[in-house]
């Protein structure tokens, strides 16, 4: 597609419990990034992908944080066992090759309740 | 301190006017520089890409970059109330694509 497609655009869940997010990158980009928008503006780095492999994955909370990036199918996010702490808006990004402009989904509002 | 610091404002200006807007940072290793535009609840949207030193321009754009100074400023001309929004500065060395540092951003306010 001609952009980051993100899926759910909202994400209910209770405390404990899992949650998983899709982003469907532009078709032909071989970089997938998710960021993490806590408070206003902060934007928290998680996990990169170069196509299935994981190409940073500094920011992630292991613990409870995982990623996959299949081929041909979107990538996911997951997070085990939610907290209140996890309530944030999640954005996927994704670029051609490495240094080229990078774009933005609408990002997947997950809220922990 | 952080590595990229951006005045949060808000900055309002009036409908026709020239927004300034500008980020400093202090990694030296920063060799790509964006602009992203985020209204309330939607995705970051590219606006200008630079790499290294230089100018750039778009449209109504202008996106500056000095590396010596650790500065970057973007224009925007003829400004319009739809440009109210949130403008973010992001930016990234070349061994580490993607994960991008970005700035607090800052709230303009285009007022008719």
């Amino acid at each position: 597609g001609e952009e980051v497609a993100q899926t759910p655009k909202h994400l209910v869940r209770g405390e404990g419990q899992k949650a998983k997010l899709y982003c469907a990158p532009i078709k032909g980009h071989s970089y997938v990034f998710w960021y993490q928008q806590v408070l206003k503006n902060e934007f928290k780095f998680l996990i990169s992908f170069q196509n299935e492999n994981v190409f940073d994955e500094t920011g992630m909370p292991k613990e409870r944080f995982s990623a996959k990036c299949l081929p041909n199918s979107p990538c996911s996010l997951e997070i085990q066992a939610t907290k209140l702490e996890d309530s944030a808006v999640y954005f996927c990004a994704s670029s051609h090759p490495v240094n080229t402009e990078a774009f933005f989904g609408q990002g997947t509002r997950l809220t922990v309740v | 301190q952080k590595e990229v610091e951006q005045d949060p404002g808000p900055l309002s200006v009036p409908e026709g006017a020239i927004v300034s807007l500008n980020c400093t940072y202090s990694n030296s290793a920063f060799q790509y520089f964006m602009w992203y535009r985020q209204y309330s609840r939607k995705g970051p949207e590219l606006l200008m890409y630079t790499y290294s030193s230089g100018n750039k321009e778009d449209g109504r754009f202008t996106a500056q970059v000095d590396k010596s100074s650790k500065y970057i400023s973007l224009f925007i001309r003829d400004s319009q109330p739809s440009d109210s929004a949130t403008y973010l500065c992001a930016m990234s060395g070349t061994d580490s694509w993607g994960k991008f540092q970005f700035g607090a951003g800052t709230q303009v306010v285009v007022t008719p």
